[in-house]
């Protein structure tokens, strides 16, 4: 039990473009979750916090009109990065907090994002 | 404000030895201590957790680490490393209210055959 998803696992996209990344609980509804973002070598560093049906709680520093969130429903959250440059290239992981098991943190395979 | 510390970029151990893996934490009241392994481009999976009880959490793959209150540490360790163990560790906390978690800078730890 308390499987994430993220789809898809890697994207290639050119500069400009925008790129969307689903994050989903398979087995449990999630009201709160989390998007963080790896450069490589370093530690996760979390971007937003996504509630469902509620605005996204951004982290200092993070551009809300790029990176768009969405958590439409309980099971969904969708980052979407608006005219992707080459800077934003890097390992995108989605957690969502399962509240059935003291909402602790379960975590996605990650996206590998890279903008030419 | 929670922070988690992991002083050590890098570990290196021979195989079959005894491994350690530092984090020190600071948070403003009672922790959730995690570790989480990562392999190359992966996601993180969950090896232990700290969240009251004995000082001392087993987790998987043969992995424990001890809660030490006074010393603010959880430190992960294995009686004996395997070279499949090598991989990016993480340390994270979060304190007992609805935040996420805050993860250290990661020690990669390297075993040698």
């Amino acid at each position: 039990g308390a499987v994430v998803s993220q789809h898809p696992s890697w994207v290639i996209c050119k500069s400009g473009t925008s790129v969307k990344i689903e994050c989903r609980s398979l087995d449990f509804q999630a009201t709160t979750m989390f998007w963080y973002r790896q450069f490589p070598k370093q530690s996760l560093m979390l971007m937003a916090t996504s509630n469902e049906g509620s605005k996204a709680t951004y982290e200092q520093g993070v551009e809300k009109d790029k990176f768009l969130i969405n958590h439409a429903s309980l099971t969904l959250s969708t980052l979407t990065v608006t005219s992707a440059h080459p800077e934003d290239s890097s390992f995108y992981i989605c957690s969502a907090r399962d509240p059935r098991r003291g909402n602790e943190q379960f975590f996605g395979p990650g996206t590998r994002l890279t903008v030419l | 404000a929670q922070s988690v510390a992991q002083p050590e970029d890098q570990v290196n151990v021979a195989e079959g030895n005894p491994l350690t893996v530092k984090c020190t934490y600071s948070v403003s009241g009672n922790p959730y201590l995690f570790w989480y392994v990562q392999y190359p481009n992966r996601g993180l999976q969950f090896l232990l957790k700290y969240i009251t009880g004995d000082n001392l959490v087993k987790g998987s793959y043969g992995f424990e680490a001890e809660f030490n209150k006074s010393q603010t540490s959880f430190h992960l360790k294995k009686p004996s490393a395997l070279v499949s163990d090598s991989a990016l560790y993480f340390c994270a906390v979060r304190d007992v209210g609805n935040t996420p978690l805050v993860f250290g800078k990661g020690t990669r730890l390297s075993v040698i055959a």
